[in-house]
């Protein structure tokens, strides 16, 4: 399809419990970015996948956030043992051979942790 | 490490003025800039991608400039509607990174 589809559209965790978010980026994109929205217009880098390889994690939290995208399987983000701050929304995009071609954005999926 | 400014950070206007958003960033060596709208509790919708070697985009009423040497973008709506009540957000791609770092973004009001 022409859109990302992230699910689920929003996830409550009890904090010290796991939270898995999906991502299915369109076909034939190459590319998989990871943002974490956490105040209102603050995005924050976490992780670029090409293809099932990660391009650039950098931005991860290592100690509990993991992600993945293997091959005919929608992407996905994990967090172990969400803690209060882990509150946020959390964009999936994906993008073309290149950045040439720009981005495209999911809808997002809202981590409330309590 | 590249900083994206967005001034200003909230604009009412009435309907049918023209809207004028900046953005600028410190470091020239961009790969692209792309402009985004975020309706509240939304995702983000593409409005314009500029490639560092181009000058401006069009789409619509919606135009966009860039000056690299400069640091600076402006997005330009003509004839504002309702309907485009948003928050505008650019976002810079890096050279040779993929990343993009975004601005604050502008909140948009269009009272009818």
């Amino acid at each position: 399809g022409e859109e990302v589809a992230q699910t689920p559209k929003h996830l409550v965790r009890g904090e010290g419990q796991k939270a898995k978010l999906y991502c299915a980026p369109i076909k034939g994109h190459s590319y998989v970015f990871w943002y974490q929205q956490v105040l209102k217009n603050e995005f924050k880098f976490l992780i670029s996948f090409q293809n099932e390889n990660v391009f650039d994690e950098t931005g991860m939290p290592k100690e509990r956030f993991s992600a993945k995208c293997l091959p005919n399987s929608p992407c996905s983000l994990e967090i172990q043992a969400t803690k209060l701050e882990d509150s946020a929304v959390y964009f999936c995009a994906s993008s073309q051979s290149s950045a040439l071609y720009g981005y495209t954005f999911g809808s997002g999926t809202r981590l409330t942790v309590v | 490490k590249q900083e994206v400014t967005q001034i200003p950070a909230a604009l009412s206007v009435p309907e049918g003025e023209n809207l004028v958003l900046n953005c600028s960033f410190t470091d020239s060596a961009i790969y692209n800039l792309q402009w985004f709208r975020q309706d509240p509790g939304k995702g983000l919708t593409s409005l314009l991608l500029i490639q560092s070697s181009q000058r401006e985009q069009t789409s619509g009423r919606l135009n966009a400039s860039l000056d690299k040497s400069s640091g600076r973008s402006t997005l330009y709506i003509a004839a504002s509607q309702p309907g485009d009540s948003a928050t505008y957000l650019c976002a810079v791609g890096i050279s040779n990174d993929y990343k993009l770092s975004f601005g604050a973004g502008t909140t948009v009001t269009v009272r009818a």
